[in-house]
C-alpha cells in the first residue's frame, strides 16, 4: 500500500461543476502539501495546510488529520484548471526533510 | 528573485554518457531538493541538502548518481553511464527550514527532462 493515495487518477469535467480529489495517507504528519503540475514539468504549490480548511480564490483544501484525509475542492471549474493535482506528506529521516507524493490526479476541464 | 532554475531543461544522450544537471534555488533557501518523475507519477525523492551538507539520499540513487551542493548556493546531479531506465524527469525544488521545517512551503523548477536513447 501506497503511503500516499489519491483518487481518483483521472477525473473529466464540464465547464463550471464543482470538483473533488481526495488524498489518503498512511504515514503520521502534521502537515499536508496540495501542489499543481502543468504539462512540461512545472510544480506550483497550491496549499500546506495542517488543520481544517484553507481557501484561495476558486479553491478549498481541507484536511482531518485524525482521519489522515485531506480534499481538494475547485468551484466553478474551467478550462485553465486542467492539469495534475498532487498531493504530498513530509516525511524522511528528519521531520519533513521531504515529500512523498500521491500518484496524482489528472483533470481535464473541458468548455 | 526568479524562483528555482533548472538547466538544461531537456537532455537526450546515448546511453553510456555522462550526463550533469543544475539547480539555482530561490537565494536565501538553505534547502535543495532532487526528486525523480517518471510519466504518470508522482515524484521520488532522490536526495537533498540543508546547506552544503547532503543529509538524506534515496536507495534509488544508485552509485552512477552524485549529487553536490559545494557552496551551499546551487546543486549539480551527476548520472554516470546513463541507462534507458534513468530516462525521467530530474526536479529540483528548494525551501527555507526552520525547527518546524514540514510546515514550510517548498518551491520546484521546471524541471530538466533526460531521455537516454
Amino acid at each position: 500500500k501506497n503511503e500516499v493515495e489519491q483518487s481518483p487518477q483521472n477525473l473529466t469535467a464540464q465547464e463550471g461543476e464543482f470538483i473533488t480529489i481526495n488524498c489518503s495517507y498512511s504515514v503520521g504528519i502534521s502537515a499536508l502539501h496540495w501542489l499543481q503540475q502543468h504539462p512540461g514539468g512545472g510544480i506550483v504549490s497550491l496549499f500546506m495546510l495542517s488543520s481544517g480548511k484553507k481557501k484561495h480564490g476558486r479553491l478549498i483544501a481541507t484536511i482531518n488529520i485524525q482521519e489522515k484525509h485531506s480534499s481538494l475542492h475547485i468551484t466553478a471549474s474551467h478550462p485553465r484548471d486542467s492539469a495534475v493535482y498532487i498531493c504530498a506528506v513530509p516525511s524522511g529521516v528528519t521531520s519533513g526533510s521531504r515529500l512523498t507524493f500521491g500518484e496524482g490526479t489528472q483533470l481535464t476541464v473541458n468548455p | 528573485d526568479t524562483g528555482v532554475s533548472q538547466d538544461p531543461r531537456h537532455k537526450i544522450t546515448k546511453r553510456g554518457q555522462n550526463v550533469t544537471f543544475r539547480c539555482d534555488p530561490i537565494s536565501e533557501h538553505n534547502r535543495l531538493y532532487w526528486y525523480r518523475q517518471t510519466l504518470g507519477q508522482g515524484p521520488e525523492f532522490l536526495t537533498y541538502f540543508q546547506n552544503e551538507a547532503q543529509l538524506e539520499k534515496s536507495r534509488l540513487l544508485s552509485d552512477r548518481f552524485s549529487a553536490e551542493r559545494p557552496k551551499g548556493s546551487f546543486s549539480t546531479l551527476e548520472i554516470q553511464r546513463t541507462e534507458q531506465g534513468d530516462s525521467a524527469m530530474y526536479l529540483c525544488a528548494s525551501s527555507l527550514a526552520d525547527g518546524r521545517s514540514f510546515r514550510n512551503t517548498i518551491y520546484f523548477g521546471e524541471g530538466s527532462w533526460l531521455t537516454v536513447v
